[in-house]
């Protein structure tokens, strides 16, 4: 596709629910980042890919977070046991090589625990 | 750490007006610099960006200068319109891949 991809767009997860976000980068993109948003904040680096490998997930709050992209593409960003805190808006982004090249984010999913 | 500080908002101003949005960071090397920004119901979007000591980003009417002497780099544009009502985030990038550190964000309002 033209852009970067998320889905599902919105999320709404009962407390303890376990859910997964899934990211589609632009084609050919090397390397893909996944932030969280908190309501009126500014986005926060959880995880860096490098194609397949997961070169920082630094930013990762739990051990309840996880994300995977086994060939290098898609992305999914699973969450284990959702607390409210859990509760943002996780974006996707991805660019072309390694470096300060310009990074494109997709519209995010927002997710709601309840 | 890493870190970025900008100007709390919200901002108003009215058509045609000057605006600036004020932006410093912290940080250990040498970073590039960013504005992103999140119009209504979109994506972040890339605005401009600096790589280097008094370099200008610019793009659509907006300009910033990256001022190392005083770890700077503020958001400018000479005459606002009602289209520029958005999230503006200041942001730094230090690491050898694209990891971007974001500034909390300023809303800015427009009005005709």
């Amino acid at each position: 596709g033209a852009g970067v991809s998320q889905s599902p767009r919105y999320k709404v997860a009962k407390r303890g629910q376990d859910v997964a976000l899934r990211c589609d980068p632009i084609s050919g993109h090397v390397s893909l980042f996944w932030y969280q948003q908190a309501l009126g904040q500014g986005p926060e680096f959880l995880t860096y890919f490098q194609n397949e490998a997961q070169l920082d997930k630094s930013g990762l709050p739990s051990d309840r977070f996880f994300a995977e992209r086994p060939e290098g593409s898609v992305s999914t960003l699973k969450i284990q046991r959702t607390q409210q805190e859990d509760s943002a808006v996780y974006l996707c982004a991805s660019s072309l090589v390694r470096g300060p090249a310009e990074a494109f984010f997709g519209q995010g999913t927002r997710l709601t625990v309840v | 750490g890493d870190s970025v500080t900008q100007m709390e908002g919200p901002v108003t101003l009215s058509e045609e007006a000057f605006l600036t949005i004020n932006c410093t960071y912290t940080a250990t090397g040498y970073p590039s610099l960013f504005w992103y920004v999140q119009y209504p119901g979109e994506g972040l979007q890339l605005l401009l960006k600096a790589t280097k000591a008094d370099d200008k980003g610019s793009n659509k009417g907006f300009e910033a200068t990256y001022r190392k002497e005083t770890t700077s780099f503020h958001l400018e544009k000479g005459s606002v319109q009602v289209s520029d009502s958005a999230v503006y985030f200041c942001a730094l990038s230090e690491t050898s891949y694209d990891k971007v550190i974001f500034g909390p964000g300023t809303s800015l309002s427009v009005i005709p």
